[in-house]
Formats: C-alpha cells, sequence, structure tokens
C-alpha cells in the first residue's frame, strides 16, 4: 500500500518561499510508474494542481503558477519536494502531495494534506 | 485553460438517486475522474475514466460522460455518501483540471 506524507512549515511570512517535503513508502520513486504530483485546495474553494514530477527529471507545472513553482525528487530518501516563491495570502491552502499513473491520469495516491498559512 | 462547472451543492432524500453534473466544452471526448472529500480528508478516487469503479467502491456508484456533461450518480444514497464530489480531466502533463466541487447533502 502506497502512503505519501507530507511536512513543512504550517506558517510561512508574505514574500517568503514556501517549501513541502512528501515522504513515499510502499513503492520506489526510482522505479514507479506514477508521476509525483502537488495539488493545492484554499479554504472553502476547489482543487489546484500546482505540478508534478517524474523520476527522470521531466517536471510539469500549471501555467498559472509555473513562475513560482519548483519540484524535485530524492530518490535517496524517496521523497518529493516542493518549492514557491514570494507567496501571498492567496497561497494559504492545504497542499496535497498526490500520485498518479501514465495514461489514465487519475490521482490513486494521496496524502493527508497540510495547512500552510501565509501571515506575518 | 479548460473550465469544469459544478452546481455548489445537491441535496438528496436518504434512499433516493443523487446526479452530480460536471459540465465542459466537449467533455465527451475527455476521460473524466471524480473523488469524494470528506471533511478534513484527502480526496478519494471513486470513479475514474468516466464509468470504473476502483476497487472497494459501492456498486452504488456510477458514471458517464457525453456531449458537453460527465455525471456521477449514486443510487440508494446513504449517510455516508454525504461528502463533496469534484470532476477532473487531464489534458496535458501541465494541465490538469479540477471541477469546483459539489457539496452532497444527504436529507
Amino acid at each position: 500500500q502506497v502512503q505519501l506524507q507530507e511536512s513543512g512549515p504550517g506558517l510561512v511570512p508574505p514574500s517568503e518561499t514556501l517549501s513541502l517535503t512528501c515522504t513515499v513508502s510502499g513503492d520506489s520513486i526510482r522505479s514507479s510508474d506514477h508521476y509525483w504530483a502537488w495539488v493545492r485546495q484554499a479554504p472553502g474553494k476547489g482543487l489546484e494542481y500546482i505540478g508534478s514530477v517524474y523520476f527522470g527529471g521531466n517536471t510539469y507545472y500549471s501555467p498559472a503558477l509555473k513562475s513560482r513553482v519548483s519540484a524535485s525528487v530524492d530518490t535517496s530518501k524517496n521523497q518529493v519536494s516542493l518549492e514557491l516563491k514570494s507567496v501571498t495570502a492567496a497561497d494559504t491552502a492545504v497542499y496535497y502531495c498526490a500520485a498518479f499513473l501514465s495514461g489514465p491520469y487519475y490521482f490513486d495516491y494521496w496524502g493527508q494534506g497540510i495547512l500552510v498559512s501565509v501571515s506575518s | 485553460s479548460y473550465e469544469l462547472s459544478q452546481a455548489r451543492s445537491v441535496s438528496v432524500a436518504l434512499g433516493q438517486t443523487a446526479r452530480i453534473l460536471c459540465g465542459g466544452d466537449n467533455i465527451g471526448t475527455k476521460n473524466v475522474h471524480w473523488y469524494q472529500q470528506k471533511p478534513g480528508r484527502a480526496p478519494m478516487l471513486v470513479m475514474y475514466s468516466d464509468s470504473n469503479r476502483p476497487s472497494g467502491v459501492p456498486e452504488r456508484f456510477s458514471g458517464s460522460n457525453s456531449g458537453n456533461t460527465a455525471t456521477l450518480t449514486i443510487s440508494r444514497v446513504q449517510d455516508e455518501d454525504e461528502a463533496d464530489y469534484s470532476c477532473q480531466v487531464w489534458a496535458s502533463p501541465t494541465a490538469i483540471f479540477f471541477g469546483g466541487g459539489t457539496q452532497l447533502t444527504v436529507l
């Protein structure tokens, strides 16, 4: 059973960089067919795709966030990371780590999510 | 960009049938996936590729997709079905879209 666990600070000052880590268990990022993704949900709002990364190093970002976001994998720790630069209050959300397979492109695994508030 | 429209809320009596709609331009040509989300919990896949149920999802859940509307149907609605339901489509690895979600209330 694949499990995803997000970690990182729950509070980030405006204009700073939001950094999150997703630890994957039950599957090896190095050998998995999954893409490792980040999805967020602002309070009372719908889900928003941020971007994803594949083991081979390819990254894919939502055009809406592309200028500020960076995702990467650390195969030695079996972790996926997210950085979002120059955050504002609009970036306050629950951030989910999720995984999808090429082909059907649905998210079959989700982390529990982590609430990140942008505030001074 | 690709817009997916969902009603904010749907109410249905216990034991009746709920239909949750997801509208999009020619959505019938795309694979639509559905997620159930309960308060404070992560989304959970309940339907993939229009009409396929993942293992463990009750047979009461079914899906269809044609024209400009995809539909998630829940027959014989139970209390535990009360949740937010979101549709999702994939256009490219940089273009994955979600609907705004529909809150299902069981009366």
